[in-house]
Formats: C-alpha cells, structure tokens, sequence
C-alpha cells in the first residue's frame, strides 16, 4: 500500500479564517479524494480530486467552501474556507489505483481541525 | 443509489469473546465492491478488506473472518477470541461506479 501524508495532522482555528490541508503520497495514483468525518460520524466524501482539472464535487459542498487542487498525480490540498464552528471535524485524503490495488482505497492519517 | 447499513451501534465484549458486525447493503450495480475499515482510536482509518460482488467466498485471516451473502446483500465481519486492541470503529464501505458510501459504523469495546 501507498504512503499517504497530511498535514497539518491536526489545528484550531478562529472562525473565518481559512485552513488549507496537504495530501502527498509517494506514488502516482490515478484518483484522490477528500473525505470529511463529522465528530462521533461516519466519513462523507467531500470531492474528486481531478489531476489538471477542477475537482468533482459532492452534493452539498461547493468549490468556494472547499477548493481543491491537484497539480500532479502524488498531491493535493483541500482548503477549508471561512470556518465556522459547524466544521469542526477530521479531515481525511484518500487514494485509489495503486497497481495491483486497484479498486481499494487506502486513507492518510488525517487532519483534525476545531474551529473556536 | 447506494446505501450501507450497520444497524448496530456499539458492541461491548469482554476479552476473547467473539463478536460479530452485521453489514447490510442496497446497491443498482451488478459489479460493486465491499469493503471494511477499522478505526482505532488514533482515527487513522486502517483497511481490512475488500470483497468484489463475484467472489462469494468467505475469507479468514488470523483472527478476522468475513461472510459474503450475495442472496442476503450482507457482509458480516467476524473477530474470534477479541483482544483489547480490537477495540476501534469499523466500518463497512460500498463501492459501486466510483463513489465509496460508508455505513455509520459500529464502537467495538473490548474488556480486559
């Protein structure tokens, strides 16, 4: 399985401010996506992140609240934009197409984020 | 639309106990895939399995069994003689297109 970083692992952040979190794995993939865990949650996908495009995303989130970027195919980051106390959570980037992998999706540590 | 179901909420055992966690699903797709994830309390998420919807073999690894029942759409993950480092949120995960759906999961506790 791939290694998958994020950082920060973890943040408190003031309401309004925004927090960008950085997902490097140490080899290509073909896709990358951004989960969001919810405190005492299961996790919810967030988007899709498209290498050179724009990232695909799910019903209720939108690209001004979460943008995504993805410049090769070992990175990403998803930026939480004017927090608010309600996204507080864990934020997870997770892999998939990792040779004979594929079909499984394997998750970073994390970045768990409170907002004050 | 796809749709994972873990009815039960939190289990608690007391060490070397067995216990079993019910997965249920709802899919369109006749290729899907299942998986389950174990979530200890560090909160990375650790993989344990996947399933592909043609493989009906049951699957044992140490101390880990999973029964696949197509007929049933169920998933069921076995841990014999639990150990107090079982203890963690699993989770059970769909995958049918592209999208993974996870249930909400279920709090093992293992006693010592």
């Amino acid at each position: 399985s791939a290694v998958i970083s994020q950082k920060p692992s973890r943040d408190i952040c003031q309401r309004g401010t925004s927090l960008t979190i950085q997902c490097q794995v140490d080899s290509q993939v073909t896709m990358m996506f951004w989960y969001r865990q919810q405190p005492g949650q299961s996790l919810t996908l967030i988007a899709t992140a498209n290498q050179g495009s724009e990232a695909t995303y799910e019903s209720g989130f939108v690209i001004d609240k979460f943008p995504i970027s993805r410049p090769n195919l070992t990175f990403s980051t998803l930026t939480v934009s004017n927090m608010s106390p309600e996204d507080s959570s864990i934020y997870l980037c997770s892999v998939e197409g990792l040779g004979s992998s594929y079909n499984e999706q394997f998750f970073g540590p994390g970045t768990r984020l409170t907002v004050l | 639309a796809q749709k994972v179901t873990q009815a039960q909420t939190e289990i608690s055992v007391v060490e070397k106990e067995d216990v079993t966690l019910d997965c249920v699903y709802e899919t369109r797709d006749t290729t899907y895939y299942l998986f389950w994830y174990k979530q200890p309390p560090s909160g990375e998420l650790v993989f344990l399995i996947r399933r592909n919807s043609f493989d009906e073999q049951n699957e044992i690894s140490g101390r880990y069994s999973w029964n696949f029942q197509k007929s049933t759409s169920s998933f069921n993950f076995t841990i014999t003689a639990s150990q107090v480092v079982d203890s963690a949120v699993y989770f059970c995960a769909l995958k049918g297109d592209y999208k993974l759906s996870f249930g909400a999961g279920t709090t093992v506790t293992v006693r010592a």
